[in-house]
């Protein structure tokens, strides 16, 4: 039973350097999350995907951009990382169908450094 | 504009003592409401959820919050900590993601780290 399962767990970049967070979740869940957490500041919605296809901004998308592959899998990209990008990222699904009510299932999360 | 609020950025209690962890929030609209617990180096996991009807909502670990509509709180309470419960707690408000729309994103308050000292 792996639920959401984050790719990798730990990773240093050098400013400037790219790369992709990957998440897949087993759940058959329609919708699925990026957020980011920082000391202080909670969780903040970078994307989200309410249905395979779709995706939209959420509160700090930018500097990131995100794939909804298919159903299972929501990855997150940052093309260009930054000091600031420096968190640790968390992605999450939830059953939209049962509307808003639907909790949301988290992974155990990527801690990102740049330097 | 919606909003979630913890007011207390860190509660630090001995064991076996009561806590309540206080969140309050504004919306213009009916809201659900959630607590999540993150244990270190995990992500998180909902603790326990108000949709509608009794205002005292029961969740996991023997914590339990109400409602209060008047006040615009869901405070968090447990009446006996252990150790074990030292984690950060959130809380959150489910909301729609656009106007006009069926999908909705949890906007989440920012956070108050439980210490529960021996």
């Amino acid at each position: 039973n792996a639920g959401v399962t984050q790719t990798p767990k730990f990773q240093v970049l050098k400013t400037g350097q790219s790369m992709t967070l990957q998440c897949a979740q087993d759940m058959n869940h329609n919708s699925m999350y990026w957020y980011r957490q920082d000391p202080g500041m909670g969780l903040r919605l970078i994307y989200y995907s309410a249905s395979e296809g779709t995706t939209d901004k959420g509160e700090v998308p930018n500097g990131y951009n995100v794939s909804r592959l298919n159903k299972r899998e929501f990855s997150l990209r940052l093309e260009s990382a930054a000091p600031s990008q420096t968190s640790v990222y968390f992605c999450a699904s939830s059953d939209s169908r049962t509307g808003r009510n639907s909790p949301l299932h988290f992974g155990n999360g990527t801690r990102l450094t740049v330097t | 504009a919606q909003s979630v609020t913890q007011l207390d950025s860190q509660v630090p209690v001995f064991e076996e003592a009561p806590v309540e962890l206080r969140c309050n929030y504004s919306s213009s609209v009916s809201v659900y409401l959630f607590w999540y617990v993150q244990y270190p180096n995990q992500g998180l996991q909902l603790l326990l959820k108000y949709l509608s009807g009794s205002t005292l909502v029961k969740g996991i670990n023997g914590f339990e919050a109400e409602f209060n509509k008047s006040q615009t709180s869901f405070h968090l309470r447990k009446p006996s900590v252990h150790i074990s419960d030292t984690a950060e707690y959130f809380c959150a408000v489910s909301l729609p993601a656009f106007s006009g729309g069926s999908n909705y994103k949890l906007t989440f308050g920012k956070g108050t780290l439980l210490t529960v000292n021996p």
